[in-house]
């Protein structure tokens, strides 16, 4: 009963460095994406992606790039982590054809 | 520009009390309105409308939606410690990828 599974959960990171925040499901669901949760902010579209081999951009996605070669993976990758980006990360997945989305437990990055 | 907007922003009550969280929006494109709840982590699925007057219930939480006036409300009766959270309201575009737009939230405070 996994459901969306993200790695890591906490993250200190130094400016300019690279990481990968991880997320998996394991729901068969088509509808993957990644949103910041930022104080006052709200929760914002980073990437997302409809299908495996499929990705497109949300609100904010400078500095992030994603992938998706598998239905069950959809890595948020940091190029050059900047203290902008220190904020909570959250990972959600949906099947097709369907409005409700399911979240992982969320990862939070700072980055000095 | 899409706007979903959410008020009050924070709300602090007495257990017993009865609360009633706003959301209105402005959108291309509406297709239906979630509501989520938000206590330390994942936002957990309360509630999706789709049409206008048809109230949504699950317990002492209640929702319902006006297309017309462009509004959702949340109602939560008969309040207890356990409802403090943020309640997060997302409305969902109809385009082919279904994306989600939050509004900033309300975080609700309920005191012994």
């Amino acid at each position: 009963n996994a459901g969306v599974t993200q790695t890591p959960k906490f993250q200190v990171l130094k400016t300019g460095q690279s990481m990968t925040l991880q997320c998996a499901q394991d729901m068969n669901h088509e509808y993957m994406s990644w949103y910041r949760q930022d104080p006052g902010m709200g929760l914002r579209l980073i990437h997302y992606s409809v299908g495996a081999g499929i990705t497109d951009q949300g609100e904010v996605p400078n500095g992030y790039n994603v992938s998706r070669s598998t239905t069950e993976d959809f890595p948020l990758r940091l190029l050059s982590a900047a203290p902008s980006q220190t904020s909570v990360y959250f990972c959600a997945s949906r099947p097709q054809g369907r409005n409700t989305i399911y979240f992982g437990e969320g990862s939070w990055l700072t980055v000095v | 520009e899409d706007k979903v907007v959410q008020s009050p922003l924070s709300l602090v009550v007495h257990e017993g009390d009865t609360v009633t969280l706003n959301c209105s929006y402005e959108v291309t494109n509406f297709r239906s309105l979630l509501w989520y709840k938000q206590e330390k982590k994942a936002p957990t699925f309360l509630f999706m409308l789709t049409s206008s007057g048809i109230e949504k219930k699950s317990g002492r939480l209640s929702s319902i939606l006006d297309k017309k006036e462009l509004f959702s409300i949340l109602n939560i009766t008969a309040t207890q410690t356990g409802d403090s959270a943020v309640y997060l309201c997302a409305v969902v575009f109809q385009t082919g990828a279904n994306n989600l737009f939050f509004g900033t939230g309300t975080r609700l405070t309920v005191i012994p």
